[in-house]
């Protein structure tokens, strides 16, 4: 265990749903980010929060919105989203000292993520 | 752009080998990292090189680092089963601790007995 949780694990969702990816770090850590991990693609940065201010958004398409309510959750919230959406997502968190970001960054286990 | 490549994708060796994962990538960068990822898993991290010509090791695996070269290797040293899982190197974006990272394709490393 790394100290990052998500939930749920697995989720299945049709095109016209309305749904929450959440995501929780107990190490203390005040940057937070998001990824897609996609089949036969790189890891992909999608979301990074840094003292609960969005430093980067990695021209991703707006049917996602993340939410950082403190520096320990992160949400992604999902909307009318797209067969090709569907993916492993990661969330991660790391030290830092704002602006910059110093330290590695520990990932949770994921949300499998199903786009029917 | 940056780019980070690795070779190879696949690699699969006995155990008792040695082999080594590259990991290229096109402009400077400030750190990289080594990261694994089991099958069903999240990432693991592995190692942080922090400068040109670091070297780090831990059981079997070694990693270093060439600025110049913007080169990163990761030797396997006398292979075991355990050491089957998927590696990803990972570069910082932009110049300066941004946490914002590319990762390469990873390298899926198959040690068979």
């Amino acid at each position: 265990e790394t100290g990052v949780t998500q939930t749920p694990r697995h989720l299945v969702m049709g095109m016209t749903n309305k749904k929450s990816l959440k995501c929780e770090q107990h190490l203390g850590h005040n940057a937070m980010y998001w990824y897609k991990q996609s089949a036969k693609k790189p890891l992909e940065l999608m979301f990074v929060y840094n003292f609960k201010e969005q430093t980067e958004n990695n021209s991703v398409p707006s049917r996602f919105s993340p939410e950082c309510p403190n520096s320990s959750h992160l949400f992604l919230h999902l909307h009318t989203l797209q067969p090709e959406d569907s993916a492993l997502y990661l969330c991660a968190s790391s030290q830092g000292d704002f602006p910059t970001v110093t330290d590695t960054q520990y990932f949770g286990p994921g949300t499998r993520l199903t786009v029917l | 752009e940056l780019k980070v490549e690795q070779n190879p994708l696949f690699l699969s060796m006995q155990e008792g080998k040695n082999y080594t994962i590259y990991c290229n990538y096109s402009t400077t960068s400030d750190r990289l990292y080594w990261y694994r990822q089991d099958p069903g898993k999240s990432l693991e991290s592995l190692f942080v090189l922090l400068s040109n010509g670091a070297v780090k090791q831990e059981g079997r695996l070694m990693a270093s680092l060439d600025t110049k070269a913007r080169l990163s290797t990761l030797h396997i040293t006398a292979a075991v089963h355990d050491l089957s899982a998927t590696y990803f190197c990972a570069v910082d974006m932009l110049p300066g601790n941004t946490g914002k990272l590319i990762f390469g394709q990873g390298t899926t490393l198959q040690v068979k007995p």
